[in-house]
């Protein structure tokens, strides 16, 4: 079946610092979704790609599709306690509506 | 209502117990899902349904869960005999189609003594 990975798991950050998270799907995805769970909370939609190479920014984030359409990548920039939290990708392939969601990277920002 | 709504937030079961999870999806939205988080883990899919069909049910892990949603609106996970290892959160999501972003609700925590 599908896989979805991501790395790294963990990422401890001084604020104010830059982040990178990857992810890495075994097959070609039709789009790719990242989500963002604060502790405690549930999964926050954050943006879809669905072209290849596609790249999209939300203020300080930065997302990027790969151009085979298997990996993509969230990048945030000068880094706030507010961005603590857990950051998953989740692709679908061919069944448009089935989500694989990666384990997640836990960032964590020392103000 | 304003987002998805689930309850109870927490449950305690203990082993063997039947346990029936709600999920009151955002008002309009024809697609729902629900996921499983372990610990530490990502949502893994569960079920969806598109209004009362459900139309794929392949990541429910044994015939002890079951899901409907009879009238296409609010929706109902049922474990029956529970184990150990179903302990997990419960979260429910729904959507305006199949493909369209996920509105997840803030979840059940399952725990299984």
């Amino acid at each position: 079946g599908q896989q979805v990975m991501q790395i790294p798991q963990y990422q401890h950050v001084q604020e104010g610092e830059d982040f990178t998270t990857y992810c890495n799907s075994s097959t070609t995805l039709s789009n790719i979704q990242w989500y963002k769970q604060r502790p405690g909370g549930h999964p926050v939609f954050l943006i879809q790609l669905v072209k290849s190479g596609e790249v999209k920014k939300q203020k300080r984030l930065t997302f990027q599709f790969g151009e085979a359409k298997k990996n993509s990548s969230l990048h945030i920039t000068a880094t706030q306690t507010t961005d603590v939290g857990t950051y998953f990708c989740a692709g679908s392939g061919g069944s448009n509506y089935k989500l694989t969601f990666g384990k997640g990277t836990l960032l964590t920002v020392n103000p | 209502g304003a987002g998805v709504s689930q309850s109870p937030r927490y449950k305690v079961a203990k082993r063997g117990q039947d346990v029936a999870l709600r999920c009151d999806p955002i008002s309009g939205h024809v697609s729902l899902f629900w996921y499983q988080q372990a610990l530490g883990q990502g949502p893994e899919f569960l079920t969806y349904f598109q209004n009362e069909a459900q139309l794929d049910k392949s990541g429910l892990p044994s015939d002890r869960f079951f899901a409907e949603r009879p009238e296409g609106s609010v929706s109902t996970l049922k474990i029956q005999r529970t184990q150990q290892e179903d302990s997990a959160v419960y979260l429910c999501a729904s959507s305006t189609d199949g493909s369209a972003p996920l509105h997840f609700g803030n979840g059940t925590r399952l725990t299984v003594t």
